[in-house]
């Protein structure tokens, strides 16, 4: 069963336009949520991150938003650059654990 | 560079070997985090060391073993090796194994045939 569910495994946009990668979660109990980016032949990397007590969150050109009653966050990139490019990881958990739950990812590319 | 250190970076092996896997986490962390991404799967949690003594189990086989060492360093043990555990390991590592980001290494490519 999986927990943390991105359903779209790839997105394109063009360059200076928003990019929207969407995850969704069942767990109730999540109380932290963090986005990773990763690209190909690296380690994922820490993005940004929302608290349960939050719904939303910015950094940059980079926007978390968190809807607790649809147990959905979005993270919202303004605007894209090609080096944006890379696959997208959505994570969860709870309880202040650091055994992150990962969706399997959204590749993102973004066209010149 | 995340400061996390793996190696080897990538391992062909066949069927029924025993592989280890090393990782050095960043200066400082003490919590070292062992994640396994298959082709079809997202990043799946299988084990964490915080100071030399386990953490948190995931989805870890019993052929699958780890360690965290006196210096921090841990080594993720995979043994009767399958075809299907071909994948990319990743290990990741925090300060304290609680409520902070982890820092991903740059994985171990195994390939089992």
């Amino acid at each position: 069963d999986q927990q943390v569910k991105q359903n779209s495994p790839s997105l394109s946009v063009q360059e200076g336009r928003i990019s929207i990668l969407n995850c969704d979660y069942t767990n109730s109990m999540f109380d932290y949520f963090l986005w990773y980016k990763k690209y190909p032949a690296e380690g994922p990397t820490f993005l940004i991150s929302i608290s349960s007590i939050k719904d939303k969150n910015e950094d940059g050109r980079f926007t978390v938003f968190l809807n607790k009653s649809a147990k959905h966050l979005s993270l919202h990139i303004v605007p894209s650059q090609p080096g944006d490019s890379a696959v997208y990881f959505c994570a969860a958990s709870e309880g202040g654990s650091e055994k992150l739950v990962f969706g399997k990812g959204t590749k993102l590319t973004v066209n010149p | 560079d995340s400061g996390v250190t793996q190696t080897p970076k990538h391992l062909i092996t066949a069927t029924g070997q025993r592989v280890t896997l090393r990782c050095s986490p960043r200066s400082g962390d003490l919590s070292v985090y062992w994640y396994q991404q298959s082709l079809d799967q997202g990043l799946q949690f299988l084990i964490q060391y915080y100071n030399g003594e386990e953490r948190a189990k995931g989805n870890i086989l019993e052929r699958f073993s780890a360690q965290q060492f006196p210096d921090l360093h841990s080594e993720l043990n995979l043994s009767s090796l399958e075809l299907g555990d071909s994948a990319l390991y990743f290990c990741a590592s925090s300060v304290t194994g609680t409520g902070n980001t982890i820092y991903f290494g740059e994985g171990s490519w195994l390939t089992v045939v």
